[in-house]
């Protein structure tokens, strides 16, 4: 089982569609987690981080489930900017060594 | 200022060359890292300094070693490298390494062909 999972899609959306993404993680002593984007040929740029309360940023919203040991992202009118790989991302248990495990991400397509 | 700068931005080396990555950041960040990505797939962690000591190595081969001269600085020295090494060379920092939400923010990556 891999430590990070996502679907990879393809998810093609039109314009204006809520998306969301799911993403689950094996370690449970995993502390922090992120949702990155990926545009083609780009590096990785942060998203958010996600926060057990679970947190908004304008059309962004991720929660946790620690208990399930599920990441969502949700994405609200979606514009065509948002074409990209999004990356699940958490740290590698509880150990504060600043290592990230990466999803293989999950890719959106926002069509006119 | 959220950046992290890297050069070149791409290189093409033979086999039998040596070369050098750079990476620098002026966040006052003591975590440097070093990933390797290839097309389609996530990125790789293949080296940590904390406060500028290397804390991981991924089991990477010999030929990548790197050097951290300061908090600011980062670097990856190649030798002899293989053709399957061409990737995409990402260095990112983060405040220290540790604690909770500890974000890492990527540099804009060198595109290395060893050919």
């Amino acid at each position: 089982r891999k430590e990070v999972e996502q679907d990879p899609g393809p998810f093609n959306v039109p314009e204006g569609a809520t998306v969301a993404f799911n993403c689950t993680y094996s370690n449970s002593a995993s502390q922090s987690f992120f949702w990155y984007r990926q545009d083609c040929r780009k590096e990785p740029k942060l998203l958010m981080s996600v926060y057990s309360s679970g947190n908004e940023d304008g059309r962004f919203t991720a929660q946790l489930n620690r208990a399930s040991q599920y990441i969502s992202l949700l994405i609200r009118d979606s514009k065509l900017s948002d074409s990209a790989t999004y990356l699940c991302v958490v740290t590698a248990g509880s150990s504060n060594t600043g290592k990230l495990i990466f999803g293989q991400g999950t890719t959106l397509q926002v069509k006119p | 200022d959220t950046e992290v700068t890297q050069t070149p931005k791409h290189l093409v080396m033979g086999m039998t060359n040596k070369k050098s990555l750079k990476c620098e950041q002026h966040m006052g960040h003591r975590a440097m890292y070093w990933y390797k990505q290839k097309a389609k797939k996530p990125p790789e962690l293949m080296f940590v300094y904390s406060y500028e000591k290397l804390s991981i190595n991924e089991s990477v081969p010999s030929r990548f070693s790197p050097e951290c001269p300061n908090s600011s600085l980062l670097n990856l020295h190649l030798h002899a490298l293989q053709p399957e090494d061409s990737a995409l060379y990402l260095c990112a920092s983060s405040l220290a390494g540790q604690g909770l939400r500890d974000e890492q923010f990527f540099g804009p990556g060198t595109r290395l062909t060893v050919l």
